[in-house]
């Protein structure tokens, strides 16, 4: 089946490290994005990519940083100069050049930092 | 920059009944409206979108309207079921194909 995977679901980690969120796409999409999501609020864009190699910041991408070496995978890295890392973190895909900018998304990953 | 933002935070019906939900956006630019709906601890799923050019667009038991006028987007779902109970959110499309989110209307279902 095509989709989007992320792992692991939950993550727990200390203060003061690094941690790489996973992303997997084998939709064959070129676009792949990260988002935040507090409680109670809305998806917040932490980066972009709308091709392999290249990435843009998105809203929030403080203390945050990614790549995109492969058109599959966008992993994205919470360093430790985010001052508030706990957080579900969401991954989505979607294709390019077509008429539809549906966003595929990937199941989360809850990150908590303590 | 502009956003797209929500009337009502929560909004409860009975079993069977319809539910609308709505939005407001405030860039008059926009061309392209969605919905998801996001259950919890899950990552949101497509419901249904919309190009500015239309007025209204149905899909399966969902019928999303758009109000270029005012500038407002609602979702309405017919005899709504328990499993509609989720968050829902509005998103539109910004410049290249970056979507921004309101912040959601959780929809509660009563049996």
């Amino acid at each position: 089946d095509g989709g989007i995977t992320q792992s692991p679901k939950y993550l727990f980690r200390k203060e003061g490290q690094n941690v790489t969120l996973s992303c997997e796409q084998n939709l064959n999409h070129d676009a792949m994005y990260w988002y935040r999501q507090d409680p109670g609020q809305g998806l917040r864009l932490i980066y972009y990519s709308q091709i392999v190699n290249d990435f843009q910041k998105g809203d929030i991408a403080e203390g945050y940083s990614v790549s995109r070496e492969k058109k599959e995978s966008f992993p994205l890295t919470v360093t430790s100069a985010q001052k508030n890392p706990t957080a579900f973190y969401l991954c989505a895909s979607s294709p390019r050049g077509l008429n539809s900018y549906e966003q595929y998304f990937g199941p989360g990953t809850r990150l908590t930092v303590t | 920059g502009e956003s797209v933002g929500l009337h009502l935070p929560t909004l409860s019906v009975q079993e069977g009944d319809n539910s609308i939900i709505n939005c407001a956006y405030s860039n008059s630019a926009s061309d392209y409206f969605i919905w998801y709906k996001q259950e919890s601890g899950k990552g949101p799923q497509f419901i249904i979108d919309i190009r500015s050019n239309m007025d209204k667009r149905q899909g399966q038991r969902v019928t999303v309207l758009l109000n270029k006028t005012v500038k407002h987007l609602s979702l309405q779902i017919a005899a709504t079921q328990p499993g509609d109970s989720a968050v829902y959110f509005c998103a539109e499309k910004e410049y290249g194909n970056k979507l921004v989110f309101g912040a959601g209307t959780i929809l509660r279902v009563k049996s």
